[in-house]
C-alpha cells in the first residue's frame, strides 16, 4: 500500500556525466508520469507511459533525455551528458485508468544537481 | 507562454479567515483542472478538481469555483487552517482528466498565520 517512491532523493553529478533516477508507482497503476519542476516554476510534464509504451514523450526537452519503462511497473529517466540547466527536482507520478477523471499520485521527486 | 498562469506567487492570511488563491488559463480545449497542494520535500498531493461542465465543486473546506468565459478559477479555503500552510498548484488538463499529461501554474504559497 506504500505511494510511489523515487530513488535516489538527491543527486549530485558532474556535467556531461550520465545519471538515471528511478520511479516505483503505486501497485496495480498502468499510468505513469515524469514532470520536471525547476526553482520557481510549476511541473513541466515530460514524458507519460501508458503499459510498457511511450503514449506521450512531448515534453522531453531532447535526445539527451530518454526513459524507459520495460515491465509496465518501474521506471528510469536516463540523462545523457548532463548539463546544469538540467539541475530540478524531477517528479515521477502514477495513475489507475479507468474511465472518468484518473487522479495522479505523485512520488517525493528526485533532486538533481548538475555541477 | 504560460497556458496556465497563477498571478500572485504568495499570499498570507489569518488563521480562521477565507484565502482565495486564484487560476487564469489561456487554452480553450482544457476541459478539466485540478488544485495541488504541495508541502517542502514531498510531492505535490491531489486536493480537488472541477470539470469544465461544471462552475463549482465543493469538499469540506475547499471550494473550486470555474469561470469558463474568463478563463479563470479560484480555490477557496475556508476556514483557513495553520496546517493550509503550503505552495498550491493550479494544473489543467485537455482529455477530461483520463489520461495524458496536466499542465501546471507556477504556484501560489499561502502561509496561514496563526
Amino acid at each position: 500500500g506504500a505511494g510511489v517512491s523515487q530513488t535516489p532523493s538527491n543527486k549530485v553529478t558532474e556535467k556531461g556525466k550520465y545519471v538515471e533516477l528511478r520511479c516505483d508507482p503505486i501497485s496495480g497503476h498502468t499510468a505513469l508520469y515524469w514532470y520536471r519542476q525547476s526553482l520557481g516554476q510549476g511541473p513541466e510534464f515530460l514524458i507519460y507511459f501508458q503499459g510498457t509504451g511511450a503514449a506521450d514523450d512531448s515534453g522531453l526537452p531532447n535526445d539527451r533525455f530518454f526513459a524507459v519503462r520495460p515491465e509496465g511497473s518501474v521506471s528510469t529517466l536516463k540523462i545523457q551528458r548532463t548539463e546544469r540547466g538540467d539541475s530540478a527536482v524531477y517528479l515521477c507520478a502514477s495513475s489507475f485508468q479507468r474511465g472518468g477523471y484518473n487522479e495522479q499520485f505523485f512520488g517525493p521527486g528526485t533532486r538533481l544537481t548538475v555541477l | 507562454d504560460q497556458q496556465v498562469k497563477q498571478n500572485s506567487p504568495s499570499l498570507s492570511v489569518q488563521e480562521g479567515r477565507i484565502s482565495i488563491l486564484n487560476c487564469d488559463y489561456t487554452n480553450s480545449m482544457f476541459d478539466y483542472f485540478l488544485w495541488y497542494k504541495k508541502y517542502p520535500a514531498e510531492g505535490p498531493t491531489f486536493l480537488i478538481s472541477i470539470s469544465s461542465i461544471k462552475d463549482k465543486n465543493e469538499d469540506g473546506r475547499f471550494t473550486v469555483f470555474l469561470n469558463k468565459s474568463a478563463k479563470h478559477l479560484s480555490l477557496h479555503i475556508v476556514p483557513s487552517q495553520p496546517g493550509d500552510s503550503a505552495v498550491y498548484f493550479c494544473a489543467a488538463s485537455g482529455y477530461g482528466g483520463s489520461q495524458g499529461n496536466l499542465i501546471f501554474g507556477k504556484g501560489t504559497k499561502l502561509s496561514v498565520k496563526p
